[in-house]
C-alpha cells in the first residue's frame, strides 16, 4: 500500500447508528487531517492531528469525533448524525515541519446519512 | 486571514485548445500556493504548488501555473487541452508556519468537448 488509504469507500448509515472511518498513510508523515466537500461548498477543514496532538478543531459538531493513536492513523468516529452530513470525507497527510510541504490525499469515504 | 476565489465554476473548451482556469488569493504574508485536481469518486491529486523559488511553476501532465504578486494571482494553463483533462480543479493557499491548513478555492470544473 502506498500514499493514503481511507476506508470504507461508501457509507451508508441511519442517523442512529455509530459508525467510523478510518485512513491509513504509508508516507512517513506527521500530521493528519479530515476535510469535509459538500455539494457546491469549498472543502472544510474539520480537524488537524499535528505529531498526534489535535490542533485544530474548526467548530465541528460532536456527532463527529476524531482519533489519532498514532502518526499513521486516523480515525473519525460517527455518531447520531443528521441528512446535511452527507458529504465525502476526505483524510489527508503532510510533512508538518516542511513549510511547502503539500497534502496527500486519500480518495474519500463517500457517506449518505438517511 | 487568508482566502482564494477561483473565477469561473465551469469552464468549456474544446480538445486541443489553451486551458486557462484563474484563481487569485488574499494573504497577508508571501504564501504558499497549490493546484489540485480532482476526478470523480477520487480524492485531490497534486498539479504543481509554488514556494518562491520560481514564479513560472510546470507541474504533472502538462500544466503549469504562473505566480504574479502584482496581480494576487495564481492561474493556472495548459497549452492544449485532453480529453483526460476534464476533471475539477482546486487552488489553494496556505501561510507559512500554519503546520498544513490549506485554504481552498470553490473549484472549477472543466469540461473538454470533441
Amino acid at each position: 500500500e502506498t500514499g493514503v488509504t481511507q476506508t470504507p469507500r461508501h457509507l451508508v448509515m441511519g442517523m442512529t447508528n455509530k459508525k467510523s472511518l478510518k485512513c491509513e498513510q504509508h508516507l512517513g508523515h506527521n500530521a493528519m487531517y479530515w476535510y469535509k466537500q459538500s455539494a457546491k461548498k469549498p472543502l472544510e477543514l474539520m480537524f488537524v492531528y499535528s505529531l498526534e496532538e489535535r490542533v485544530e478543531n474548526n467548530s465541528v459538531p460532536s456527532r463527529f469525533s476524531p482519533e489519532c493513536p498514532n502518526s499513521s492513523h486516523l480515525f473519525l468516529h460517527l455518531h447520531t448524525l443528521q441528512p446535511e452530513d452527507s458529504a465525502l470525507y476526505l483524510c489527508a497527510s503532510s510533512q508538518v515541519t516542511e513549510d511547502n510541504s503539500p497534502l496527500h490525499f486519500g480518495n474519500g469515504t463517500r457517506l449518505t446519512v438517511t | 486571514a487568508q482566502s482564494v476565489t477561483q473565477l469561473g465554476s465551469h469552464v468549456s473548451v474544446s480538445e486541443g485548445a489553451l486551458v486557462l482556469l484563474r484563481c487569485n488569493y488574499s494573504s497577508s504574508v508571501p504564501p504558499y500556493l497549490f493546484w489540485y485536481v480532482q476526478y470523480p469518486n477520487q480524492g485531490l491529486q497534486l498539479l504543481l504548488k509554488y514556494t518562491s523559488a520560481a514564479t513560472l511553476v510546470k507541474g504533472i501532465n502538462g500544466f503549469e501555473a504562473e505566480f504574479k504578486k502584482s496581480e494576487t494571482s495564481f492561474h493556472l494553463t495548459k497549452p492544449s487541452a485532453h480529453m483526460s483533462d476534464a476533471a475539477e480543479y482546486f487552488c489553494a493557499v496556505k501561510k507559512a508556519t500554519s503546520y498544513g491548513k490549506l485554504t481552498f478555492g470553490q473549484g472549477t470544473i472543466l469540461t473538454v468537448h470533441p
